[in-house]
């Protein structure tokens, strides 16, 4: 099983529509949960981190379930601006604790296309 | 602030050929990182670095080395280029214990022919 696995896409959706997107993790003892926007040919950036009570930001929500190991990201009212793909990034706990807490474990993304 | 700068933006290597990518932050930040993004899959870590003077393998550190002498610039070199390494480079860098927000440069887009 990959450490971090999303739907494959693309995700071809009209403006105004509501759209999911779903991630698995294999690492039971994973720390912390972000989602990152990356825009074609430009770097990641950081959309939102994942709170196990859930958190929103704006007409994003993001929803975690430790027991499942499962992290969703729901963006309402989509606009054009929207197109990007999304990736479901994940923290491991390492076992010694060392330099590499703070590693993040990146899934393949989904792209979405918002179209008018 | 220019946060983190990669020089080059584009770069086309001959096989066998070396080169350095360089990385630089602005933001005082411990940790560095390097992935490589091949198309349709996600980053993957070759090296990393807590601190200067301290540098680490990631997940694909072969055919790569590295080296941190200062805070602020953490360089990725290439020695004997194979087709292989063909990506496109990103650097990041994060500040320590926070949320772990990492926070990247505009990325370096190597092919070697």
């Amino acid at each position: 099983r990959k450490e971090v696995e999303q739907d494959p896409g693309p995700f071809n959706v009209p403006e105004g529509a509501t759209v999911a997107f779903n991630c698995t993790y294999s690492n039971s003892a994973s720390q912390s949960f972000f989602w990152y926007r990356q825009d074609c040919r430009k770097e990641p950036k950081l959309l939102m981190s994942v709170y196990s009570s859930g958190n929103e930001d704006g007409r994003f929500t993001a929803q975690l379930n430790r027991a499942s190991q499962y992290i969703s990201l729901l963006i309402r009212d989509s606009k054009l601006s929207d197109s990007a793909t999304y990736l479901c990034v994940v923290t491991p706990r390492p076992v010694n604790y060392g330099g590499s807490q703070g590693n993040l474990i990146f899934g393949k993304g989904t792209k979405l296309s918002v179209k008018p | 602030n220019a946060g983190v700068t990669q020089t080059p933006k584009f770069r086309i290597l001959k096989i066998g050929q070396s080169m350095t990518l360089q990385c630089t932050q602005d933001m005082n930040h411990n940790y560095m990182y390097w992935y490589r993004q091949d198309p349709g899959m996600g980053l993957k870590l070759i090296y990393y670095s807590v601190g200067a003077g301290i540098t680490d393998k990631g997940e694909v550190p072969n055919g790569y080395n590295v080296s941190r002498s200062t805070t602020e610039d953490f360089p990725l070199r290439l020695e004997l280029a194979a087709p292989s390494q063909t990506s496109v480079y990103f650097c990041a860098s994060r500040e320590v214990g926070g949320l772990y927000e990492q926070y990247f440069g505009p990325g370096t887009r190597l092919t070697v022919t």
